[in-house]
């Protein structure tokens, strides 16, 4: 039984250039949420996919988007890197977009220098 | 004020100890209620996973949640060097429930 899968699982970028993430969901799930979370802190929600479509948004700015396709794989988006953006990026998956479990992925480490 | 609160630890016990791990939270509206373990460079772990008040038991493991208190926990019985990680309670109001609000963590190191 295929887990979340995410990649790449490490990444170094440059303040200012732009990243893509990528996830699959674990088999059956068709609901893809994103999640930062920063050293010794507990993952943050910053949105989550259902139906190709945005649903439900944390408290992220405008330069984190997403995407999410027809096989409910899911892209996320940064652009104009800050120092603050380096963190582990989370993709988690659900049997519907409500009142399921999330299961997560291993994550991308994102480090921004 | 966070609206979920963690002890971050570290907390160490011997093998075969009870573990008990704790979070509160201020917001009334939250119904589920989850914890999940994570190891170190891996992804969080459903352990898990309950709906509004009560007790709920899976082998070694017993959530307890009491909304009149605002306070959940996690009880680890006979606890194994392999359960050190960080233990991780998550909560969600109704119909945003992949919109889960974390606590920090606490580290659990279970010494042999």
């Amino acid at each position: 039984d295929a887990g979340v899968t995410q990649s790449p699982t490490h990444l170094i970028k440059t303040r200012g250039q732009q990243v893509t993430l990528r996830c699959s969901p674990k088999s059956g799930h068709d609901t893809v949420s994103w999640y930062q979370q920063a050293l010794g802190q507990g993952p943050q929600f910053i949105f989550q996919y259902y139906e190709e479509e945005e649903r439900q948004r944390g408290n992220f700015p405008d330069r984190f988007s997403g995407h999410q396709f027809p096989n409910y794989s899911s892209e996320l988006n940064v652009n104009a890197l800050l120092l603050g953006d380096s963190a582990l990026y989370l993709c988690a998956s659900s049997d519907g977009p409500v009142n399921s479990p999330l299961h997560f992925g291993n994550g991308t480490r994102l480090t921004v220098t | 004020q966070k609206e979920v609160e963690q002890d971050p630890g570290p907390l160490s016990v011997p093998e075969g100890a009870i573990v008990s791990l704790n979070c509160t939270y201020s917001n009334s509206a939250f119904q589920y209620f989850m914890w999940y373990r994570q190891y170190s460079r891996k992804g969080p772990e459903l352990l898990m996973y309950t709906y509004s008040s009560g007790n709920k038991e899976d082998g070694r493991f017993t959530a307890q949640v009491d909304k009149s208190s605002k306070y959940i926990s996690l009880f680890i019985r006979d606890s194994q060097p392999s359960d050190s990680a960080t233990y991780l309670c998550a909560m969600s109001v109704r119909g945003a429930t992949n919109k889960l609000i974390f606590g920090t963590g606490t580290l659990l190191a279970v010494q042999p």
